[in-house]
Protein backbone atom coordinates (compact mmCIF):
# COMPACT_ATOMS: atom_id res chain seq x y z
CA UNK A 1 0.00 0.00 0.00
CA UNK A 2 1.65 2.90 -1.22
CA UNK A 3 -0.50 5.53 -0.15
CA UNK A 4 -0.15 8.91 -2.45
CA UNK A 5 2.71 9.33 -4.20
CA UNK A 6 4.14 12.37 -6.41
CA UNK A 7 6.65 12.68 -9.52
CA UNK A 8 8.68 14.38 -10.20
CA UNK A 9 10.17 15.08 -6.69
CA UNK A 10 11.88 18.21 -7.91
CA UNK A 11 11.60 20.32 -10.97
CA UNK A 12 13.27 23.76 -12.45
CA UNK A 13 11.03 25.25 -14.96
CA UNK A 14 12.05 28.47 -17.36
CA UNK A 15 9.07 30.88 -17.50
CA UNK A 16 6.18 30.01 -20.44
CA UNK A 17 7.36 26.33 -20.03
CA UNK A 18 4.47 23.66 -19.26
CA UNK A 19 4.51 20.74 -17.12
CA UNK A 20 2.26 18.31 -15.04
CA UNK A 21 2.78 16.92 -11.89
CA UNK A 22 1.56 13.17 -11.23
CA UNK A 23 0.03 12.32 -8.21
CA UNK A 24 -1.89 8.67 -7.80
CA UNK A 25 -3.45 7.02 -4.46
CA UNK A 26 -4.43 3.29 -3.80
CA UNK A 27 -6.75 3.79 -1.18
CA UNK A 28 -9.75 3.86 -3.09
CA UNK A 29 -10.03 7.58 -1.53
CA UNK A 30 -13.28 9.48 -3.16
CA UNK A 31 -11.55 12.92 -2.67
CA UNK A 32 -8.27 14.60 -4.12
CA UNK A 33 -6.86 17.70 -3.08
CA UNK A 34 -3.93 19.47 -4.69
CA UNK A 35 -2.20 22.22 -2.07
CA UNK A 36 0.77 24.53 -2.78
CA UNK A 37 2.83 25.75 0.16
CA UNK A 38 5.04 28.90 -0.20
CA UNK A 39 7.26 29.65 2.39
CA UNK A 40 6.41 30.65 5.75
CA UNK A 41 2.99 29.86 4.42
CA UNK A 42 0.33 27.31 5.38
CA UNK A 43 -1.09 25.50 2.80
CA UNK A 44 -3.54 26.88 0.29
CA UNK A 45 -6.62 24.65 -1.90
CA UNK A 46 -5.64 24.77 -5.87
CA UNK A 47 -7.79 22.44 -6.95
CA UNK A 48 -9.67 18.96 -5.67
CA UNK A 49 -11.84 16.52 -6.86
CA UNK A 50 -15.07 14.31 -4.96
CA UNK A 51 -14.59 11.71 -7.57
CA UNK A 52 -13.66 10.71 -11.26
CA UNK A 53 -15.00 13.08 -13.72
CA UNK A 54 -15.86 16.16 -10.91
CA UNK A 55 -13.32 19.11 -10.33
CA UNK A 56 -13.63 21.82 -8.62
CA UNK A 57 -11.24 25.41 -8.11
CA UNK A 58 -9.68 25.56 -4.25
CA UNK A 59 -8.81 29.52 -2.78
CA UNK A 60 -5.40 29.65 -5.44
CA UNK A 61 -6.58 28.05 -9.03
CA UNK A 62 -5.15 30.34 -11.31
CA UNK A 63 -2.64 29.40 -13.38
CA UNK A 64 -3.60 25.77 -13.10
CA UNK A 65 -5.75 22.80 -14.39
CA UNK A 66 -6.65 19.41 -13.44
CA UNK A 67 -8.45 16.29 -14.47
CA UNK A 68 -9.03 13.42 -12.84
CA UNK A 69 -10.27 10.51 -15.32
CA UNK A 70 -9.69 7.88 -12.80
CA UNK A 71 -10.05 7.19 -9.24
CA UNK A 72 -6.48 6.73 -8.46
CA UNK A 73 -4.94 9.40 -10.37
CA UNK A 74 -5.22 13.51 -9.91
CA UNK A 75 -2.71 14.92 -12.38
CA UNK A 76 -2.26 18.84 -11.64
CA UNK A 77 -1.24 20.72 -15.29
CA UNK A 78 0.64 24.40 -15.12
CA UNK A 79 0.49 26.17 -18.15
CA UNK A 80 2.65 28.93 -18.77
CA UNK A 81 4.88 28.61 -15.69
CA UNK A 82 5.87 32.04 -14.08
CA UNK A 83 7.81 32.72 -10.87
CA UNK A 84 4.77 33.32 -8.62
CA UNK A 85 4.82 29.28 -9.12
CA UNK A 86 7.73 28.52 -7.71
CA UNK A 87 6.29 26.56 -4.31
CA UNK A 88 6.39 23.08 -2.64
CA UNK A 89 2.94 21.45 -4.17
CA UNK A 90 1.37 18.73 -2.10
CA UNK A 91 -1.37 16.28 -3.45
CA UNK A 92 -3.50 14.66 -0.56
CA UNK A 93 -7.21 12.34 -0.48
CA UNK A 94 -9.14 11.49 1.77
CA UNK A 95 -12.05 8.88 2.03
CA UNK A 96 -14.75 11.25 2.34
CA UNK A 97 -14.42 15.55 2.99
CA UNK A 98 -16.50 15.57 5.89
CA UNK A 99 -14.58 15.41 9.68
CA UNK A 100 -13.43 13.34 10.68
CA UNK A 101 -11.97 11.89 7.54
CA UNK A 102 -8.01 13.02 7.77
CA UNK A 103 -6.32 13.95 4.32
CA UNK A 104 -3.52 11.87 3.44
CA UNK A 105 -0.40 13.67 1.84
CA UNK A 106 2.11 13.04 -0.77
CA UNK A 107 5.50 13.72 0.04
CA UNK A 108 5.71 16.54 -2.48
CA UNK A 109 7.03 18.48 -5.45
CA UNK A 110 9.47 21.54 -5.28
CA UNK A 111 8.80 23.33 -8.30
CA UNK A 112 11.18 26.02 -9.12
CA UNK A 113 10.25 28.71 -11.88
CA UNK A 114 13.09 30.80 -12.99
CA UNK B 1 -6.05 38.07 5.36
CA UNK B 2 -4.91 34.87 7.82
CA UNK B 3 -8.11 33.48 9.23
CA UNK B 4 -5.87 30.88 10.94
CA UNK B 5 -2.59 32.27 12.78
CA UNK B 6 0.47 30.34 14.44
CA UNK B 7 2.28 33.44 15.91
CA UNK B 8 5.14 31.20 16.67
CA UNK B 9 7.20 30.79 13.68
CA UNK B 10 9.36 28.32 16.00
CA UNK B 11 9.57 26.68 19.70
CA UNK B 12 12.33 24.88 21.76
CA UNK B 13 11.74 22.71 24.58
CA UNK B 14 13.65 20.57 26.60
CA UNK B 15 13.30 16.53 26.02
CA UNK B 16 10.77 15.12 28.89
CA UNK B 17 9.39 18.49 29.38
CA UNK B 18 5.75 19.86 27.93
CA UNK B 19 5.69 21.55 24.62
CA UNK B 20 2.40 23.78 23.73
CA UNK B 21 1.50 25.22 20.48
CA UNK B 22 -1.39 27.64 19.76
CA UNK B 23 -3.38 28.31 17.19
CA UNK B 24 -5.73 31.30 17.00
CA UNK B 25 -8.79 31.76 14.26
CA UNK B 26 -10.65 34.52 13.15
CA UNK B 27 -14.03 32.64 11.56
CA UNK B 28 -16.71 31.77 14.17
CA UNK B 29 -17.74 29.27 11.66
CA UNK B 30 -15.05 26.93 11.96
CA UNK B 31 -16.75 23.69 13.34
CA UNK B 32 -13.70 21.46 13.20
CA UNK B 33 -9.90 21.71 14.03
CA UNK B 34 -7.08 19.80 13.26
CA UNK B 35 -3.44 19.49 13.95
CA UNK B 36 -0.61 18.05 11.12
CA UNK B 37 2.88 17.00 11.81
CA UNK B 38 5.36 17.52 8.91
CA UNK B 39 9.18 16.27 8.78
CA UNK B 40 11.22 17.64 6.47
CA UNK B 41 10.83 16.25 2.69
CA UNK B 42 7.66 14.66 3.54
CA UNK B 43 4.16 15.35 3.38
CA UNK B 44 2.13 16.24 6.59
CA UNK B 45 0.53 13.46 8.61
CA UNK B 46 -2.88 13.82 10.77
CA UNK B 47 -2.00 14.01 14.28
CA UNK B 48 -5.30 14.39 16.54
CA UNK B 49 -8.58 16.62 15.63
CA UNK B 50 -11.43 18.57 17.67
CA UNK B 51 -14.92 19.14 17.36
CA UNK B 52 -15.91 22.58 18.11
CA UNK B 53 -18.44 21.05 20.62
CA UNK B 54 -15.88 19.90 22.27
CA UNK B 55 -13.29 21.54 24.54
CA UNK B 56 -10.92 18.70 24.93
CA UNK B 57 -9.60 15.65 22.77
CA UNK B 58 -6.75 13.88 24.05
CA UNK B 59 -4.81 10.60 22.04
CA UNK B 60 -1.81 9.19 23.92
CA UNK B 61 0.94 12.15 24.60
CA UNK B 62 -0.97 14.55 22.60
CA UNK B 63 -4.01 16.86 24.03
CA UNK B 64 -5.91 19.70 21.99
CA UNK B 65 -7.95 22.35 23.86
CA UNK B 66 -10.42 24.53 22.29
CA UNK B 67 -11.69 27.69 24.03
CA UNK B 68 -14.23 29.26 21.58
CA UNK B 69 -15.09 32.09 23.57
CA UNK B 70 -11.24 33.11 22.51
CA UNK B 71 -11.45 31.43 19.37
CA UNK B 72 -8.03 29.92 20.62
CA UNK B 73 -6.49 26.09 20.14
CA UNK B 74 -3.46 24.71 21.50
CA UNK B 75 -1.95 21.33 21.33
CA UNK B 76 -0.26 20.13 24.17
CA UNK B 77 3.05 17.14 24.31
CA UNK B 78 3.80 15.76 27.09
CA UNK B 79 6.34 14.37 27.74
CA UNK B 80 8.00 15.51 24.40
CA UNK B 81 10.32 13.49 23.05
CA UNK B 82 12.88 14.24 19.76
CA UNK B 83 11.10 12.33 17.69
CA UNK B 84 8.43 15.19 17.99
CA UNK B 85 10.74 17.56 16.63
CA UNK B 86 9.06 18.23 13.47
CA UNK B 87 6.96 21.80 12.04
CA UNK B 88 3.53 21.10 13.55
CA UNK B 89 0.26 23.00 11.57
CA UNK B 90 -3.43 23.93 12.99
CA UNK B 91 -5.72 23.58 10.12
CA UNK B 92 -9.28 24.05 10.38
CA UNK B 93 -12.70 23.57 8.43
CA UNK B 94 -16.41 24.90 8.05
CA UNK B 95 -19.46 22.96 7.24
CA UNK B 96 -20.36 25.34 4.91
CA UNK B 97 -17.70 25.94 2.55
CA UNK B 98 -17.30 22.55 1.22
CA UNK B 99 -15.32 21.42 4.58
CA UNK B 100 -11.93 22.38 3.19
CA UNK B 101 -8.91 23.37 4.87
CA UNK B 102 -7.77 26.64 6.22
CA UNK B 103 -4.32 26.20 7.15
CA UNK B 104 -2.01 28.06 9.48
CA UNK B 105 1.65 28.99 8.62
CA UNK B 106 3.12 25.99 10.90
CA UNK B 107 5.32 26.31 14.14
CA UNK B 108 8.67 24.29 14.40
CA UNK B 109 9.11 22.66 17.51
CA UNK B 110 12.77 21.52 18.54
CA UNK B 111 12.75 18.91 21.10
CA UNK B 112 16.79 19.16 22.58
CA UNK B 113 18.11 16.54 24.86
Amino acid sequence: NAGVTQTPKFRILKIGQSMTLQCAQDMNHNYMYWYRQDPGMGLKLIYYSVGAGITDKGEVPNGYNVSRSTTEDFPLRLELAAPSQTSVYFCASSYDSRPPYEQYFGPGTRLTVT
Amino acid sequence: DQQVKQNSPSLSVQEGRISILNCDYTNSMFDYFLWYKKYPAEGPTFLISISSIKDKNEDGRFTVFLNKSAKHLSLHIVPSQPGDSAVYFCAASETDSNYQLIWGAGTKLIIKP
